[in-house]
């Protein structure tokens, strides 16, 4: 069974604030991938990462980066520098990869205002 | 960039009546799923769909649901009867390939239904 937990419902911050947003992980499979999506209040889901269970490289983009730590079962990710339009729901996932079916699953999601 | 669409953005209908939600998933992709999204929690799983059959499915998948792909490019959901409960965000998504080679599922916008 695979489980993925945010642990953090609803996080504030006021604009130029970096800010952490957590994810840790439970599969038995041996390979996997992870994912971030964005889910703006108008309800999409925006991807923003995928990082495969091979690769422990940390990743950055832009205010965006990432910190996979595969011995704590941990993908948490950090925006630096946050902006008002940073305010949306945060969904981590999981995903076997040794699967066709290849379904994910979600975080509870993290809810991250950004005040002016 | 190709992208997948779903229609309507926002259905309502009334308990016990029959829905059908479309999807066009991006075209050279092979598999494809439904997610839902009841109001305020998590992305679940539903079902996924490969070569015109079921793939996997979930526990809330029961056969009050089903999925059809009509023609070369549309993927439906069905919902012979719907209950109040089924009143969420529905997210088709379509991925090239699941499995070892993994690349990320593209979701669509989402169909809100609101069952009265």
């Amino acid at each position: 069974a695979q489980k993925v937990t945010q642990a953090q419902t609803e996080i504030s911050v006021v604009e130029k604030e970096d800010v952490t947003l957590d994810c840790v992980y439970e599969t038995r499979d041996t390979t996997y991938y992870l994912f971030w999506y964005k889910q703006p209040p108008s309800g999409e889901l925006v991807f923003l990462i995928r990082r495969n269970s091979f690769d422990e490289q940390n990743e950055i983009s832009g205010r965006y980066s990432w910190n996979f730590q595969k011995s704590t079962s941990s993908f948490n990710f950090t925006i630096t520098a946050s902006q008002v339009v940073d305010s949306a729901v945060y969904f981590c996932a999981l995903r076997p990869s040794n699967t066709n079916a290849g379904k994910s699953t979600f975080g509870d999601g993290t809810t991250l205002t950004v005040k002016p | 960039e190709p992208e997948v669409t779903q229609t309507p953005s926002h259905q309502v209908t009334q308990m016990g009546q029959e829905v059908i939600l479309r999807c066009v998933p991006i075209s050279n992709h092979l598999y494809f799923y439904w997610y839902r999204q009841i109001l305020g929690q998590k992305v679940e799983f539903l079902v996924s769909f490969y070569n015109n059959e079921i793939s996997e499915k979930s526990e809330i998948f029961d056969d009050q649901f089903s999925v059809e792909r009509p023609d070369g490019s549309n993927f439906t959901l069905k919902i012979r009867s719907t209950k109040l409960e089924d009143s969420a965000m529905y997210f088709c998504a379509s991925s090239e390939s699941a499995g070892q080679g993994a690349y990320e599922q593209y979701f669509g916008p989402g169909t809100r239904l609101t069952v009265t």
